[in-house]
């Protein structure tokens, strides 16, 4: 009954992979995110769905594909992956509108070697 | 854009005493300032919010104040207790939440 799940937790790969990160919310919420959080904690949005629709897209590599099949799963696919890349990712969910709290996943460790 | 700044980075504190983390905001639209908690491995979790019609609010030992006019918003930990201890991050929304970068907090007891 996890309210945010991610899979996987934990990906290691090498430089030039493709990569996904599944992400799903059974909390009901119309808006989903993806942050990516560095080696030094700083959180940063990368992008916002609302009803599968791509809502915010902040300066992310085009590399980075996000994918919603319906407002529970808001997917991210990387291509050629790179060293910078290693982060965590957390997936989150939140109600329609700014003024509510958003609830994270569990978040994915991804190493590229 | 919004830039939300978070002062200190780190803050020791002896078990029991209060603690307090100090953000500012840049842009003065942003209408929703939620506090998240992240314990070394976990996720971020929601510990508490306040909206921009609201000058302060608590819930038990925590408390979160704000600003308007200054554009600043603090959390407010009173009597502290080493599970306290965990990144604590603000954030300011207008339409996404913007973070700032996280106070490392250490409560010894």
């Amino acid at each position: 009954d996890t309210a945010v799940s991610q899979t996987p937790k934990y990906l290691v790969t090498q430089m030039g992979n493709d990569k996904s990160i599944k992400c799903e919310q059974n909390l009901g919420h119309d808006t989903m995110y993806w942050y990516k959080q560095d080696s030094k904690k700083f959180l940063k949005i990368m992008f916002s769905y609302n009803n599968k629709e791509l809502i915010i897209n902040e300066t992310v590599p085009n590399r980075f594909s996000p994918k919603s099949p319906d407002k529970a799963h808001l997917n991210l696919h990387i291509n050629s992956l790179e060293l910078g890349d290693s982060a965590v990712y957390f997936c989150a969910s939140g109600p329609s509108g700014s003024l509510q709290g958003q609830f994270f996943g569990p978040g994915t460790r991804l190493t590229v070697l | 854009g919004e830039n939300v700044e978070q002062h200190p980075s780190t803050l020791s504190v002896q078990e029991g005493d209060s603690a307090v983390i100090k953000c500012t905001y840049s842009d003065s639209a942003s209408n929703y300032f939620p506090w998240y908690k992240q314990e070394l491995g976990k996720r971020p979790q929601l510990i508490i919010d306040i909206r921009s019609n609201v000058g302060e609010k608590k819930d038990q030992r925590i408390a979160v104040t704000l600003n308007k006019t200054a554009k600043h918003f603090s959390l407010h930990i009173t009597e502290t207790q080493p599970e306290d201890s965990a990144v604590y991050f603000c954030a300011a929304s207008l339409d996404a939440l913007i973070f700032g970068k996280g106070t490392t907090l250490s409560v010894s007891s």
